[in-house]
């Protein structure tokens, strides 16, 4: 029972366009979202966050939008940057952490 | 300041042989986890200590896996013997204390090939 989910396993963006990651969850109880990004050989590094009680979190180019009532959450990159190209996993906490399976983002020149 | 070590960085075995991981958290960190990550998957946690007590070890397979962080700094984890579904990149991670949405850092990882 996969709690949290990312049906995109893969997305390629025109550098300087914008990357839209998407993440769903089925438990209405989880308290935090997070995004990690990972590159090859390397541990998943902290993005950002949201709190459920807030629907935006900006962060220079990285903004996450949460929409409790469909249960989704999103990650947007503007403008996106070759150096983006990684993948991407959208967590939720509770007592532990549930990450999704993970977006591989390609952003090309 | 230093990241998560983790060593060894690879291990190939044979089934039914022990391994052993090490790790070493950021210094001053609390809080420890284990994680395992199969292909395709994203990680999962195995155990979460908070200086030496294994406060959530629910999805630790402790018929063959077994943890330790003795005097709250570095952990070892085992498993014995290894099994084929083993094979998995096995991450520690840590930070200043368990705070729900707070941030982890994670090591490398360890990638286990169990033939």
């Amino acid at each position: 029972d996969q709690q949290v989910k990312q049906n995109s396993p893969s997305l390629s963006v025109q550098e300087g366009r914008i990357s839209i990651l998407n993440c769903d969850y089925t438990n209405s109880m989880f308290d935090y979202f997070l995004w990690y990004k990972k590159y090859p050989a390397e541990g998943p590094t902290f993005l950002i966050s949201i709190s459920s009680i807030k629907d935006k979190n900006e962060d220079g180019r990285f903004t996450v939008f949460l929409n409790k009532s469909a249960k989704h959450l999103s990650l947007h990159i503007v403008p996106s940057q070759p150096g983006d190209s990684a993948v991407y996993f959208c967590a939720a906490s509770g007592v532990r952490l549930i990450f999704g399976t993970g977006t591989r983002l390609q952003v090309f020149p | 300041e230093a990241g998560v070590v983790q060593s060894p960085r690879y291990k190939i075995i044979e089934k039914k042989q022990p391994v052993a991981f090490w790790c070493n958290p950021i210094s001053g960190h609390n809080t420890l986890y284990w994680y395992r990550q199969n292909l395709g998957q994203g990680p999962e946690l195995l155990i979460r200590y908070e200086n030496e007590e294994a406060v959530d070890d629910s999805q630790l397979p402790k018929d063959r896996f077994s943890a330790e962080r003795l005097k709250g700094v570095d952990s070892t984890l085992k498993i014995q013997p290894a099994e084929l579904g083993d094979s998995a990149v096995y991450l520690c991670a840590s930070s200043l204390d368990f705070i729900q949405g707070g941030e982890q850092y994670f090591g490398p990882g360890t990638r286990l090939t169990v033939t």
